[in-house]
């Protein structure tokens, strides 16, 4: 069964600790991974898509990266406006219209 | 340019009634999606509409779940006979989608409805 897991579910930084959070699959025929960003009350916003083991996509303090398993989002001397939910999702090659959603890491950032 | 709009931005109801939630997607976009996300969980994928193709019903959880959309704009999701297992907040995506073989484009989302079923 195709599955999306990521971990860990929960993780509270001091500002400017820098840590990674993990996206890992296991899904047949990956097409395409997307990360997003999910604030209390909001609809998820889009950070980066990876299409192929090795690529790196950078925006800020984030840098999303992605290999045949697993993607991982690092993040670099975070700050409190950091602190949301990162969803991972997939898109499968033989199921083109449908994403399979991660349950998100809390991040907590503390001044 | 405007983004996804969703209303209501909030709905209580009673068991039993129903309720019809509203998706305004990005102008220009021919892909819609709706996800149900419940407290502590994932999005849920629900149906996907593709400009005139019919749309993808697979995520519906029962037939008391429809959804519907006017040509490349606005969507309604209908749920009838509401359970008090309905109650999520259900979001709203769309995109630009290529044809088959190219790259799916990003979804862009809505705010979501919330939905309490009392």
């Amino acid at each position: 069964e195709d599955q999306v897991t990521q971990s860990p579910e929960a993780l509270r930084l001091q500002e400017g600790e820098s840590s990674s959070l993990n996206c890992s699959y296991t899904v047949s025929g990956l097409r395409g991974l997307f990360w997003y960003r999910q604030d209390p009350g909001k609809g998820p916003e889009f950070l980066f898509t990876l299409y192929s083991a090795g690529e790196e996509k950078e925006k800020e303090r984030l840098k999303a990266t992605l290999t045949k398993k697993e993607s991982f989002l690092h993040i670099t001397a975070p700050k409190p406006e950091d602190s949301a939910t990162y969803l991972c999702a997939v898109q499968l090659k033989n199921t083109g219209n449908q994403f399979y959603f991660g349950t998100g890491t809390s991040l907590t950032v503390i001044p | 340019g405007a983004g996804v709009s969703q209303s209501p931005s909030n709905k209580v109801t009673e068991k039993g009634k129903d309720v019809e939630l509203r998706c305004d997607p990005i102008s220009g976009h021919t892909a819609l999606y709706w996800y149900r996300q419940r407290l502590g969980q994932g999005l849920e994928f629900l149906i996907y509409f593709q400009g005139n193709s019919a749309p993808d019903k697979s995520g519906l959880p029962s037939d008391r779940f429809s959804a519907e959309r006017t040509g490349e704009s606005v969507s309604t999701l209908t749920i009838q006979r509401t359970q008090q297992e309905d109650s999520a907040v259900y979001l709203c995506a769309s995109s630009l989608a290529t044809s088959g073989g190219a790259r799916q484009e990003t979804q862009y989302f809505g705010p979501g409805t919330r939905l309490l079923v009392l």
